[in-house]
């Protein structure tokens, strides 16, 4: 029982590149989050998903995509990088059920020069 | 709009001395509340959630609907506790806001 992973751990683009950020799990969980870490702002809320094929706007979704395919899957996108999107990454998963809380993964640090 | 306020950044400790972290929160139903701990650079974890009343490594917190506070307490730190403590709610569709985080270092 893995809980939630993440790939990559790190990655370095430049900007205007893409890339696409994986969040798996394997509690059969409803829910998905994708949120950003930076220094003195928490985490932020960008997208998340209640179901499979549904997805919905967070606190800061511009400039991201995402997409729920399947269950266990939450993919996060960056169509044109830019350095303000230089943080680091976490997804989250969540039951759905009263008072059970997230499931974190280890986090995506990405640096965009 | 759900709020979760932590009014400090940053709280240093000694080692064996009392630990308080505040939140604050604003939400128009019944809430529920976490505490989340992240160590350096891992993943965060749950540390304790209002509706179980326990304590976990020594912590407690106690909901105060008067207040709308969900203070984090530890009557003696230690250095083990050195970590970013992030309070959170969660609404009733599945929504989580999460506060600011407070850094807490405990120095011997």
């Amino acid at each position: 029982n893995a809980g939630v992973t993440q790939t990559p751990k790190f990655r370095v683009l430049k900007t205007g590149q893409s890339m696409t950020l994986l969040c798996a799990q394997d509690m059969n969980h409803e829910y998905m989050y994708w949120y950003r870490q930076d220094p003195g702002m928490g985490l932020r809320l960008i997208h998340y998903s209640v179901g499979e094929g549904t997805t919905a706007k967070g606190e800061v979704p511009d400039g991201y995509n995402v997409s729920r395919l399947k269950k266990q899957n939450f993919l996060l996108g960056l169509e044109s990088a830019a350095p303000s999107q230089t943080s680091v990454y976490f997804c989250a998963s969540f039951s759905g059920r009263v008072y059970n809380e997230q499931f974190f993964g280890p986090g995506t640090r990405l640096t965009v020069l | 709009a759900q709020r979760v306020t932590q009014p400090e950044k940053l709280l240093s400790v000694f080692k064996g001395a009392p630990v308080e972290l505040k939140c604050n929160y604003s939400y128009s139903g019944s809430p529920e509340l976490f505490w989340y701990v992240q160590y350096s650079r891992q993943r965060l974890q749950l540390l304790l959630r209002h509706i179980s009343r326990e304590s976990i490594k020594g912590f407690t917190a106690d909901l105060n609907k008067g207040e709308t506070s969900f203070h984090l307490k530890k009557p003696f730190a230690q250095e083990e506790d050195s970590a970013m403590y992030y309070c959170a709610l969660s609404d009733s569709w599945g929504k989580f806001q999460f506060g600011a985080g407070t850094q807490v270092v405990v120095t011997p």
